[in-house]
């Protein structure tokens, strides 16, 4: 069985840094890209970025809002990603979702979330 | 960045009725649309992929359709589980943008 953890969530100063990780078992976490996905409170899903698998270099991408703030990496022998998290604004109160990025036929989809990890930027 | 349009932002509608939510492009996609269905407390869960292709276990009452900058998702019979938000999302070009959701509620 599949299965996807966010944890290492919580309440963080603004400008503060936290660190999110994603456990996952049952499939061959390396050989998949993963993607972290984030919902404000009221707001719909925005893409906050993907690592892809070493076998695609391993890079990463993100989206404009948190581009230079927020880092991808992943631990293919732990079967765990991260999402860490600089200079936080009161923007990025979200819950975060990690999701492995399937590909069929070059057609990429999110496909096995974790259940979300509430991050709280607030003074 | 390709920026994704839905329509409408929300829809009210009885059981059994068939309905059809929008999705737009910014610029062609071709093919690289998905749809997503997220309720309150639970993580989003994929319905389609690559624009038309239904994901394994998803009920046959979704649909998808479109190529090109626009795409439709089609519910036919609506059933009280359906009742959730729905979100398009191309996966063409990074950032893999989502649209904004549509929020469809029981009459």
């Amino acid at each position: 069985e599949v299965q996807v953890v966010e944890s290492g969530g919580g309440l963080v100063q603004p400008g503060r840094s936290l660190r999110l990780s994603c456990t996952t078992s049952g499939f061959q976490f390396g050989d998949y890209s993963v993607s972290w996905v984030r919902q404000a409170p009221g707001k719909g899903l925005e893409w906050v970025g993907f690592i892809r698998s070493a076998t695609y270099g391993g890079t990463t991408d993100y989206a404009a809002s948190v581009k230079g703030r927020f880092t991808i990496s992943r631990d293919d022998s732990k079967s765990i990603a991260y999402l860490q998290m600089n200079s936080l604004k009161s923007d990025d109160t979200a819950l975060y979702y990690c999701t492995s990025q399937y590909d069929s036929g070059g057609y990429y989809y999110l496909d096995n979330w974790g259940q979300g990890n509430l991050v709280i930027v607030s003074s | 960045d390709i920026q994704m349009t839905q329509s409408p932002s929300s829809l009210s509608a009885s059981v059994g009725d068939r309905v059809t939510i929008t999705c737009r492009a910014s610029q062609s996609i071709g093919r690289f649309l998905n749809w997503y269905q997220k309720k309150p407390g639970l993580a989003p869960k994929l319905l389609i992929y690559a624009a038309h292709t239904l994901q394994s276990e998803v009920p046959s009452r979704f649909s998808g359709s479109g190529s090109g900058a626009d795409f439709t998702l089609t519910i036919s019979g609506l059933q009280p589980e359906d009742f959730a938000t729905y979100y398009c999302q191309q996966s063409y070009s990074s950032p893999y943008t989502f649209g904004q959701g549509t929020n469809l509620e029981i009459k």
